[in-house]
């Protein structure tokens, strides 16, 4: 069975601080995909990023930056200089391709940026 | 083009009231999801359908919750009768293509309070 975990509940910053989201997978499949959503305070999820299992390169857009590293299951997110605006509430899902593909969510991570 | 649509945004009705959902996926996406996210429990999958027909209900709570998605521009998310502890956001997203690479595009959400 595939989970998400995302042990950071809650991470509170001052702005232009360098912040990292972890996300920890688990799955039996060799293929699988990787999402990051942003929740924020407007309350819509908004598609951050899409990885598959077979594409370890990390990515960079703008301030985000991504890690995936299947040695350790880890797809996780920073964010450079954060800003007010990167508070959100972020999720980090698993969507394995042998079964259903119906993703699965962690319990989200809550940034809070001070100014 | 407009996104997933959801209404009404907000609700509030007493225990024991049928309470009725409904959700506008994006134009062209067959695969649709219902959420429901409380502190609690964080992000539920609750349903989710593919060209219209339930695939995957495992996540609906109990008998007096019922979906239906009558046609691909159209679905519902009953709650008869209502209870407090069904109070929570409940979410619809839509897809394209029904595959596990297929990243998700949410509703606004409609906040339910059941008093």
């Amino acid at each position: 069975a595939q989970k998400v975990t995302q042990a950071q509940t809650e991470i509170s910053v001052v702005e232009k601080e360098d912040v990292t989201l972890d996300c920890v997978y688990e799955t039996r499949d060799t293929t699988y995909y990787l999402f990051w959503y942003k929740q924020p305070p407007s309350g819509e999820l908004v598609f951050l990023i899409r990885r598959n299992s077979f594409d370890e390169q990390n990515e960079i857009s703008g301030r985000y930056s991504w890690n995936f590293q299947k040695s350790t299951s880890s797809f996780n997110f920073t964010i450079t200089a954060s800003q007010v605006v990167d508070s959100a509430v972020y999720f980090c899902a698993l969507s394995e391709t042998g079964g259903s593909y119906i993703p699965t969510f962690g319990r989200g991570t809550s940034l809070i940026v001070h100014p | 083009d407009a996104g997933v649509i959801q209404s009404p945004r907000h609700e509030v009705t007493e225990m024991g009231q049928e309470v009725t959902l409904r959700c506008k996926p994006i134009s062209g996406h067959n695969s649709l999801f219902w959420y429901r996210q409380t502190m609690m429990r964080g992000l539920e999958l609750l349903i989710y359908f593919n060209n219209n027909v339930p695939i995957d209900d495992s996540g609906m709570p109990e008998d007096r919750f019922s979906a239906k998605m009558p046609n691909a521009s159209f679905s519902t998310l009953k709650i008869q009768p209502s209870e407090p502890r069904d109070s929570a956001v409940y979410f619809c997203a839509s897809s394209y293509g029904g595959r596990s690479y297929n990243e998700q595009f949410f509703g606004p959400g409609t906040r339910l309070t059941v008093l």
